[in-house]
């Protein structure tokens, strides 16, 4: 079965700093993983997929996030937060064969951005 | 093109109450997913369907029954409402063509209330 832990609920930074996000995953088989985004009273939005083709991701608004095998991470990162990027998010991560079914999220980790 | 839309939005519902919630995706895809969000807790699976014609069990299926009698609607039902059913509830659809193509869409999501 497939599981994701994100560690820690919260995480705040400051305008301009680095921004990382951890996430690690169990899969029997090879994952597919994914990180989304949801602004307050929104949906979520993809921010970057991982489909087995390079382990460096790049997605929008400046993230990307890197697949590592032996440690079972794929940790979203940013060079620079913006005020924007306060927002919650959530890594999922679904069967390698299989797309999006059965998405297996994480708890979420809300990023807080001070100016 | 309106994507994944969900109705209602908003509806607080008395415990026993039976209602409806209405997911339509105009983009043709063969996935659609119900998930429900709760604090701390992510997204869970409630019920998804491969097909029209076609549903199965996710993770929390419990309280909880659907239909998919049309391709571009899936449909969740709560027969006799719960407090434990208080939650903002997703709907997704996706397409797989294959690992590279392939993502899944999300509604903006119906909070719903039971008192």
């Amino acid at each position: 079965a497939q599981s994701v832990t994100q560690l820690g609920s919260h995480v705040s930074v400051s305008e301009g700093a680095l921004v990382l996000l951890r996430c690690n995953y169990s899969s029997s088989v090879p994952p597919y993983l994914f990180w989304y985004v949801q602004y307050p009273n929104q949906g979520l939005q993809l921010l970057l997929k991982y489909t087995s083709a390079a382990t460096l991701v790049k997605g929008i608004n400046g993230f990307e996030a890197e697949f590592k095998k032996s440690e079972t991470s794929f940790h979203l990162t940013k060079p620079s937060a913006h005020m924007s990027d306060a927002a919650e998010y959530f890594c999922a991560v679904s069967k390698g064969n299989t797309g999006f079914q059965k998405l297996v999220f994480g708890t979420g980790t809300r990023l807080l951005v001070s100016p | 093109n309106a994507g994944v839309t969900q109705t209602p939005k908003f509806r607080v519902l008395k415990t026993g109450q039976s209602m409806t919630l209405l997911c339509a995706q105009d983009m043709n895809h063969e996935y659609m997913y119900w998930y429900r969000q709760d604090p701390g807790m992510g997204l869970r699976l409630i019920h998804y369907s491969v097909g029209e014609g076609t549903t199965a069990k996710g993770e929390v299926p419990d309280g909880y029954n659907v239909s998919r009698l049309k391709k571009q609607n899936f449909l969740l039902g709560l027969e006799s409402a719960a407090p434990s059913q208080t939650s903002v509830y997703f709907c997704a659809s996706s397409y797989y063509r294959d690992r590279v193509n392939t993502e899944a869409f999300f509604g903006q999501g119906t909070r719903l209330t039971v008192v």
